[in-house]
């Protein structure tokens, strides 16, 4: 079963404190995306990459940074956490074959900032 | 501006039919994705249309009117395991997706 991964399901952290969030796919996918999930909102891109050591920002990259060092792993950071980023983060992946293809998403990490 | 609109909520008993409508508007059209997501738990895809009409897969279908900008996905004999909020996604011309708010839906016995 094709799988990806996120490290935690619920995090607490302190305003000010630089937050790692990690992910991990199986499937050998050339694309990856993190997104936030708010309430009454669609997703919204926060930065996304189609290969190793490569990023591109989304819709709203501020407050955020990646790293993708492995084709495996994309990591999200937030380099000073505040409030207004408490949210649902979700990690995706998609192969690289087409500019449409499917993504498979992680169950997501809830992010609250205090 | 780019933008998705579907309800927020529905309600449906068990054994029905009900269809989720989503209307977009986007700079540019390359197609449209549906996502389910149960609480708590990673969105799956769907279904996939880029050209209009209704594409039917078992007890799930989705139907395209590019011209109308509309989509709607169609569940047919309702169970309760389908209680999941529904994500209409749309991708513009530079193939980047545009998400609607979701859609829950609530299946009553």
């Amino acid at each position: 079963d094709v799988k990806v991964t996120q490290s935690s399901r619920y995090l607490v952290k302190r305003t000010g404190e630089k937050v790692f969030l990690e992910c991990v796919q199986d499937m050998d996918h050339e694309n990856m995306f993190w997104y936030r999930q708010d309430p009454g909102l669609g997703l919204r891109l926060i930065y996304f990459s189609y290969d190793v050591k490569m990023k591109e920002k989304g819709d709203i990259p501020e407050g955020y940074s990646v790293s993708r060092e492995k084709k495996e792993r994309f990591s999200l950071i937030l380099e000073s956490a505040s409030t207004n980023q408490t949210s649902m983060y979700l990690c995706a992946s998609s192969s690289g074959q087409g500019h449409n293809e499917k993504l498979f998403f992680g169950s997501g990490t809830q992010l609250s900032v205090l | 501006g780019q933008n998705i609109d579907q309800p927020t909520e529905m309600t449906a008993t068990e054994g029905a039919i009900v269809q989720i409508n989503c209307t977009y508007q986007t700079s540019g059209f390359n197609g449209l994705f549906w996502y389910q997501q149960h609480a708590g738990e990673a969105p799956t895809f769907l279904s996939y249309n880029v050209l209009d009409g209704l594409e039917e897969k078992g007890r799930f279908s989705s139907f395209l009117s590019r011209s109308k900008g509309y989509s709607y996905l169609l569940l047919k004999e309702l169970q309760m395991k389908d209680s999941a909020s529904y994500l209409c996604a749309a991708t513009d011309s530079n193939y980047q997706l545009i998400w609607g708010a979701g859609t829950k839906l609530i299946i009553k016995p």
